[in-house]
């Protein structure tokens, strides 16, 4: 089953725009991941944030999270064309480290 | 260091026949994560190994799924038999359990379509 809905499940911006994903997952959780996806690859890590942090940044990344909505989002500043895959939430609960994926954004970037 | 290491890369079979993925991971990885991702869904954990133990497995298909993590390093996924909704990635993944925040890193994939 999938722990996390992921909106919009498709983004089309261009280049130079920012692009937001947004996450809604449904139990309590110790982290919360976001991965990116290129097509034919696997999944690539880009930033976690903890049950107890509210905001991160990475780079062009900053991400959210509100653990009374159960909601998650990532922003992708200044995005490039290579920024052109389907990106992932995924949330981390349970002491065994149960790494739940949510449905995904696809987002294509235009030059 | 090594990524994880996924074989084959792809792999085509007839329905009720067999097939058998192998996943290495990163060394010093002592949890290991099965995946399977239909065609433009996200991931479905099938089975989580630490070391050689199994954590979950609640997502297995195990009428027809079987996985094993020998020594605790090298998985294999098999699958018998086959059926057509069997079609997708399997994607190994691994992470540093010492590290309660630890990202996973994962392999390639191997793509089944099975006929």
């Amino acid at each position: 089953s999938q722990q996390g809905e992921e909106d919009p499940q498709a983004l089309s911006i261009q280049e130079g725009e920012n692009a937001t994903m947004n996450c809604s997952y449904k139990t309590s959780i110790n982290n919360l991941q976001w991965y990116r996806q290129n097509s034919g690859r696997g999944l690539v890590h880009l930033i976690l944030i903890r049950s107890n942090e509210r905001e991160k940044h990475s780079g062009r990344l900053r991400v959210t999270l509100d653990t009374s909505k159960k909601s998650s989002s990532l922003l992708i500043t200044a995005s490039r064309a290579a920024d052109t895959a389907s990106y992932f939430c995924a949330t981390v609960s349970g002491g065994y480290q149960k790494v739940t994926f949510g449905t995904g954004t696809k987002l294509q970037v235009i030059p | 260091e090594a990524g994880v290491a996924q074989s084959p890369r792809y792999k085509i079979i007839e329905k009720r026949q067999s097939v058998a993925f192998w996943c290495n991971p990163i060394s010093g990885h002592a949890t290991l994560y099965w995946y399977q991702q239909i065609l433009g869904q996200g991931p479905k954990l099938l089975i989580q190994f630490q070391n050689n133990g199994v954590v979950d497995d609640s997502q297995l298909p195990k009428d027809r799924f079987s996985a094993e993590r020998l020594k605790g390093v090298d998985s294999t996924l098999k699958i018998q038999p086959a059926k057509l909704e069997d079609s997708a990635v399997y994607l190994c993944a691994s992470s540093l359990l010492r590290q309660y925040n630890s990202p996973l890193h994962f392999g390639n994939g191997t793509r089944l379509t099975v006929t």
